[in-house]
């Protein structure tokens, strides 16, 4: 079956950790997605990325770092910079330039204690 | 203001009815519309898109859009307690510009 799978399912982390979150696709899609869902907001936009070893910030990407080095692969770390970590971390991933078909994974719940 | 504006519910429908789920939106550079239905603890799933005004039919599901009025409308008939989730609007200026997300709005379908 072709889909995403993004692990661990959750991920609780002390106050100061880096963590990072796994999200594979094998779907063949060229373009990956890193959002960030909170309560009473829609997804926003941490980091995309069109092609391997490429990537632009999205609208919160302080705190953030991503890597690209496998088409099939963008593993997001959220750093201890990251003032409020603490939601529910999406993954997404399209076709090269159709944003508006994005495919989501399963989602990581990041809790920091 | 917000980008894309959803009523965040909840809503509450007798199994059966049409439901009548609504978006606003700012940006008049949007020509493509999504909705998304998410269940509970799970990742958006891409229910329907649109480009520019107009219907979409897809079985029980109606996207409307209304550009004059920046308006976006998701109908449901004859709702399921399977339709129970949040459902998402988005909007994009291109196919290759970034999605904008509203927040959702949670549906509750009673039997």
């Amino acid at each position: 079956d072709g889909g995403i799978t993004q692990s661990p399912k959750y991920l609780f982390r002390k106050e100061g950790q880096n963590v990072t979150l796994s999200c594979e696709q094998n779907l063949n899609h060229d373009a990956m997605y890193w959002y960030r869902q909170d309560p009473g907001q829609g997804l926003r936009l941490i980091y995309y990325s069109q092609i391997v070893n490429d990537f632009q910030k999205g609208d919160i990407a302080e705190g953030y770092s991503v890597s690209r080095e496998k088409k099939e692969s963008f593993p997001l770390t959220v750093t201890s910079a990251q003032k409020n970590p603490t939601a529910f971390y999406l993954c997404a991933s399209s076709i090269m330039y159709r944003h508006n078909e994005q495919f989501f994974g399963p989602g990581t719940r990041l809790t920091v204690l | 203001q917000k980008e894309v504006e959803q009523d965040p519910g909840p809503l509450s429908v007798p199994e059966g009815a049409i439901v009548s789920l609504n978006c606003t939106y700012s940006n008049s550079a949007f020509q493509y519309f999504m909705w998304y239905r998410q269940y509970s603890r799970k990742g958006p799933e891409l229910l329907m898109y649109t480009y520019s005004s107009g219907n979409k039919e897809d079985g029980r599901f109606t996207a409307q859009v209304d550009k004059s009025s920046k308006y976006i409308s998701l109908f449901i008939r004859d709702s399921q307690p399977s339709d129970s989730a949040t459902y998402l609007c988005a909007g994009g200026e291109t196919s290759y510009d970034k999605v904008i997300f509203g927040p959702g709005t949670s549906l509750s379908v009673i039997p």
